[in-house]
């Protein structure tokens, strides 16, 4: 069976240092990934995709970038924190092209101080 | 374009008595349409799925919801709630596929409380 697996699940990080966060997957090869972002109070909201290595599409410009450096590996990244930046981090995949369906990890509480 | 409204934020039901959950959705052709629910400070959890198969699709946990296409609705219902349900239930509806990507369309949440 496939498994999502994120890290860390709670961070506490000042204005203006870095972050990354991780997402894997496992159990399913060549997948479809998703990060999303949910502030308080509000929807969710689709960051970045990707359908291969190396390959990431924006939906929003923000202060983010995300990185995929393995089949089965996702990183979301930012240089300098904003306080905005605070919220609930999902990650997300699918089997491919053609399946509509995703399946969450157990997310990432941001918190920027 | 694809969209969804979920009609209500909060609703609140006694536990033993039917959910309702209101969903319409608006698409340009035969959507694919879910339900997500969503603990407090943890991820999406999928409770059904439709695809153009059965309109009265069951899912997880005695949840199941109605495809109608007249009423371009698909509403999410339980006939006896429990206190584990208490929890955040998102309408999603498919958007189309561009390069190689499906894009989700997800409703703004309905919160669900039970009482004893």
């Amino acid at each position: 069976s496939q498994t999502i697996h994120q890290w860390p699940a709670t961070l506490v990080q000042p204005v203006g240092s870095p972050l990354s966060l991780e997402c894997t997957v496992e159990g399913t090869s060549n997948p479809n990934l998703y990060w999303y972002r949910q502030a308080a109070g509000r929807g969710l909201q689709l960051l970045f995709y990707s359908v291969g290595i190396g390959q990431i599409s924006s939906e929003v410009p923000q202060n983010l970038s995300a990185s995929r450096p393995q089949d089965r590996q996702f990183i979301l990244s930012s240089k300098k924190l904003l306080l905005s930046d605070s919220g609930f981090y999902l990650c997300a995949w699918t089997r491919g092209q053609w399946s509509y369906e995703q399946y969450f990890g157990p997310g990432t509480r941001l918190t920027v101080t | 374009a694809q969209s969804v409204t979920q009609l209500d934020s909060h609703v609140s039901v006694s536990e033993g008595t039917p959910v309702l959950l209101r969903c319409n959705y608006s698409s340009s052709y035969s959507p694919s349409l879910f339900w997500y629910v969503q603990h407090p400070n943890k991820g999406l959890q999928l409770l059904l799925k439709y695809t153009s198969a059965a309109t009265l699709v069951k899912g997880i946990n005695g949840f199941e919801a109605e495809f109608k296409k007249s009423e371009t609705s698909f509403h999410l219902t339980k006939p006896s709630a429990h206190m584990s349900d208490a929890a955040e239930y998102f309408c999603v509806v498919s958007d189309s596929v561009s390069g190689g990507y499906n894009k989700l369309i997800f409703g703004a949440g309905t919160r669900l409380a039970v009482h004893p």
